[in-house]
């Protein structure tokens, strides 16, 4: 199975809102409503932002939400903080105990 | 505090086998499903290896089945993963997480800092 497709980048102004888009197949994004994003700061583990497409652990801010829609799903990041910035991976669940990640999306606040 | 912390990385020769190891504090391994996630160097995540909690199964990406295996020793409340017949490819960091206790979730909310695995000769 391939992995999630992500754009490479995305960036915004603090302040402002972002969104990052995660597409797969109704094999995975579509068939299932796990879907996670992670967010990782360079040369730190990753964090946990999302998961269940939109529910947040404790602890992370609301200005972090999820959606999904058919084989997409979307993290969006509003009033961009300078400390949102990081790489975010978002994963879903594919079916027969096998997990998918995206290939990692680089946000830059500008 | 809840945390993970893996060691057992480190330099092997391709061919050759490596045993991670992933101790728990703060909550009892045998009672959450656990992973392991790896990250080759300057690339994105890539899933490994899963164990479910209790008597639950074990899970594999298919670029390791066959060559990895996970377990754990609830007496040590550790998390281990075996790894043999390592390739260059399998170099990366490689993280252990917790599973949210939520079930039927894939997603994981515990990670260590991770422990590095070089392959080469």
């Amino acid at each position: 199975q391939s992995a999630l497709t992500q754009p490479p980048s995305a960036s915004g102004s603090p302040g402002q809102s972002v969104t990052i888009s995660c597409t797969g197949t109704s094999s995975d994004v579509g068939g299932y409503n796990y879907v996670s994003w992670y967010q990782q700061h360079p040369g730190k583990a990753p964090k946990l932002m999302i998961y269940e497409v939109s529910k947040r652990p404790s602890g992370v801010p609301d200005r972090f939400s999820g959606s999904k829609s058919g084989n997409t799903a979307s993290l969006t990041v509003s009033g961009l903080q300078a400390e949102d910035e990081a790489d975010y991976y978002c994963s879903s669940y594919a079916g027969s105990k096998n997990l998918l990640f995206g290939g990692g999306t680089k946000l830059t606040v500008l | 505090e809840v945390q993970v912390v893996e060691s057992g990385g480190g330099l092997v020769q391709p061919g050759g086998s490596l045993r991670l190891s992933c101790a728990a504090s703060g909550f009892t391994v045998s009672d959450y499903g656990m992973t392991w996630v790896r990250q080759a160097p300057g690339k994105g995540l890539e899933w490994v290896s899963a164990i479910g909690g209790g008597v639950s199964g074990t899970y594999y990406a298919d670029s390791v089945k066959g060559r990895f295996t996970i377990s754990r020793d609830n007496s040590k409340n550790t998390l281990y993963l075996q790894m043999n017949s390592l390739r260059a490819g399998d170099t990366a960091i490689y993280y252990c997480a917790r599973r949210v206790a939520v079930a039927g979730t894939w997603a994981f909310d515990i990670w260590g800092r991770g422990t590095m695995v070089t392959v080469s000769s």
